[in-house]
Order: C-alpha cells, then structure tokens, then sequence
C-alpha cells in the first residue's frame, strides 16, 4: 500500500470519447504529478502541481487536461485521444519537488487503451 | 539534450549477485535515484545518491561518479522477487527527473 490510489485502473475508450483519470494521495505530500510510460520507454512526465497549482506542463497536447482541486487530488481529463496514446498513466506525490532525498511516491496506474 | 542509457534487459541466477549500470548525460545535477518495478504495479524507491561513492542498504547497493557520469545498482544473493523491472533516474539542474527506460531484470533457479 503506497498511499497514492489511482481509478480506474484499466479504461478503454474510442477516439471521440471523454473520460477522466483520478488519483488521490493520503500522505499530506504537496506535489503531485501525472506521468506517462510506454512499453520500454523513459518515464515522461506530463504535469506538475506543487501546493495545487501547475508548475510544470511537458508540452503535453491540449487533448490532456489536467485539473488539481486540492493537494490531495489531481485528475487527467482525455478527450479525442489518438491511439498512440494508449500507455500507462502513472501519478506520483512527493513532499517537495525540491532538493534532498525527495522520493516520488507511485500510484499503481491507469492501463489506458485507444482503439 | 538529455539522456540516460541503461541495458534493457539482464538475466541472473537466484542466488548470484547482478550489477546494472546506469550513464547519463543531463543538463545539471541534483542527485540520482533508482526504483524498482515489478510488472503490473508502481515503481517504488529504492536508493539516492548524491555525493560520489557506495551507499549500501541491506541487499542492495548503489554506487556513483559524478565525473563519469554513471551509477550502478548492485543486488547481492538475488531471489526469484527480484525479478522486475529497475528504473535510473537524475534530478537536472531544475530539479526536474530524468528517467531511464528501465532494466528488466530475470531471476532464474
């Protein structure tokens, strides 16, 4: 148990549907983010809020939207996404996104699939 | 730009000792992380290291040279729940991670 949920854990969509990714973390962290790992690729990162406001945004298309109510929650909003997207979203928290040992804590992760 | 090589895939014997190398070339550096992925599930911390030199934690060990640009990943008396895959990631100079693609790791009897 990591502390840091995701829903759903698999979701598969048309190209014109809409659907939203969920992640809460239950560690107090500040910082949270949304990555995106394909089969036998780097981790990329997406998005970044630190104290819920956007820090980072990875020239990440405009069909991915993120959204951060609070510290607790982020979610990815998809709308009109291509099948190149399918992958494995992945949300992290961590304390800081500064300096130290600042361990980025893992949800399990979304398996998303286009057709 | 940035960049960090690590083999894609390595197999071990149970029992055996492994190393997985890491090299990176990145604008900056704050620190060098490695995580460890089993298949299906979500990467967990594993290990830091900052300054040159070994830091040992239990089983595992994790070394690094600045100057060179490379770390590695050192598990001793390897078990079958070994077998995942072992993620290098460097902090750049904006604090940002870099992430490896992974080393899948296989344990054999």
């Amino acid at each position: 148990e990591t502390g840091v949920t995701q829903t759903p854990r698999h979701l598969v969509m048309g190209m014109t549907n809409k659907k939203s990714l969920k992640c809460e973390q239950h560690l107090g962290h500040n910082a949270m983010y949304w990555y995106k790992q394909s089969a036998k690729k780097p981790l990329e990162l997406m998005f970044v809020y630190n104290f819920k406001e956007q820090t980072e945004n990875n020239s990440v298309p405009s069909r991915f939207s993120p959204e951060c109510p609070n510290s607790s929650h982020l979610f990815l909003h998809l709308h009109t996404l291509q099948p190149e997207d399918s992958a494995l979203y992945l949300c992290a928290s961590s304390q800081d996104p500064g300096g130290g040992v600042e361990t980025q804590y893992f949800g399990p992760g979304t398996r998303l699939l286009v057709l | 730009g940035q960049n960090i090589d690590q083999p894609t895939e390595m197999t071990a014997t149970e029992g055996a000792i492994v190393q997985i190398n890491c090299t990176y070339q990145t604008s900056g550096f704050n620190g060098l992380f490695w995580y460890q992925q089993h298949a299906g599930e979500a990467p967990t911390f594993l290990s830091y290291n900052v300054l040159d030199g070994l830091e040992e934690k239990g089983r595992f060990s994790s070394f690094l040279s600045r100057s060179k640009g490379y770390s590695y990943l050192l598990l001793k008396e390897l078990q079958m729940k070994d077998s995942a895959s072992y993620l290098c990631a460097v902090r750049d100079s904006n604090y940002q991670l870099i992430w490896g693609a992974g080393t899948k790791l296989i344990i054999k009897p």
